[in-house]
């Protein structure tokens, strides 16, 4: 059972543009949400993160969107430049102890120059 | 800091053996994490270390078993080899859980032949 499923599988964008990943979630008892970038032969590394008591964060030219009621999260990549082209994963944890990460299957965006 | 760095980086084993994965954890790093991470997908959690007691663990056979030493370096050891463990193994450390933020060691890539 998938328990956090992202979509879509892959993107093109066109430098300048905006992406857009979608994540959806089963388990109400997820309240961390963070968002993972992974280049070729790297482990992820964490981007930005999302607790469920607000429904948008926004670090530099990446933003998450949160919407409790709908169990879905996305991210949006402003002004995507061919350095963000990767694979990027969503991800969701509950608060207990030894809780793991609950990890999308990914999306790699490809960046067009 | 120094990051968290995995050995070896490439591997190549037969079916049926056993082999030994090694993690060296972030600085001030307590809690560590492995990931499997098969070819086109998002990592899964194996296991959690605290302070080198196991404190969770994901849906994968007692064949993979681990350790966390005192330094909070840490071991993955998988038994009896099947062809479908061929995977990234990611290991990650945190200061106190995964909604700290994890840092990811760049893994160790596992073919089972």
């Amino acid at each position: 059972q998938q328990q956090v499923k992202q979509s879509p599988q892959s993107l093109i964008v066109q430098k300048g543009g905006i992406s857009i990943i979608n994540c959806a979630y089963e388990n109400t008892a997820f309240d961390y949400f963070p968002w993972y970038q992974q280049f070729p032969g790297k482990g992820p590394a964490l981007l930005i993160a999302i607790r469920p008591d607000v429904s948008e964060k926004k670090e530099g030219r990446f933003t998450i969107s949160f919407n409790k009621s709908a169990k879905q999260f996305s991210l949006h990549i402003m002004d995507s430049q061919p350095g963000d082209s990767a694979t990027y994963f969503c991800a969701a944890s509950m608060n207990q102890a030894g809780t793991a990460l609950i990890f999308g299957k990914g999306t790699t965006l490809s960046v067009s120059s | 800091e120094t990051g968290v760095t995995q050995s070896p980086t490439h591997l190549i084993k037969t079916r049926g053996q056993q082999v030994t994965l090694r993690c060296s954890s972030q600085s001030g790093h307590n809690t560590v994490s492995w990931y499997q991470q098969a070819l086109g997908q998002g990592p899964q959690f194996i296991f959690q270390y605290y302070r080198e007691e196991e404190n969770g663990r994901g849906n994968f056979p007692p064949r993979f078993s681990g350790l966390q030493f005192p330094n909070y370096s840490s071991e993955l050891n998988v038994n009896a080899l099947e062809l479908d463990d061929s995977a990234l193994y990611l290991c990650a450390s945190s200061p106190l859980g995964v909604r700290y933020g994890y840092t990811f060691g760049s893994g160790t890539r596992l073919t089972v032949v």
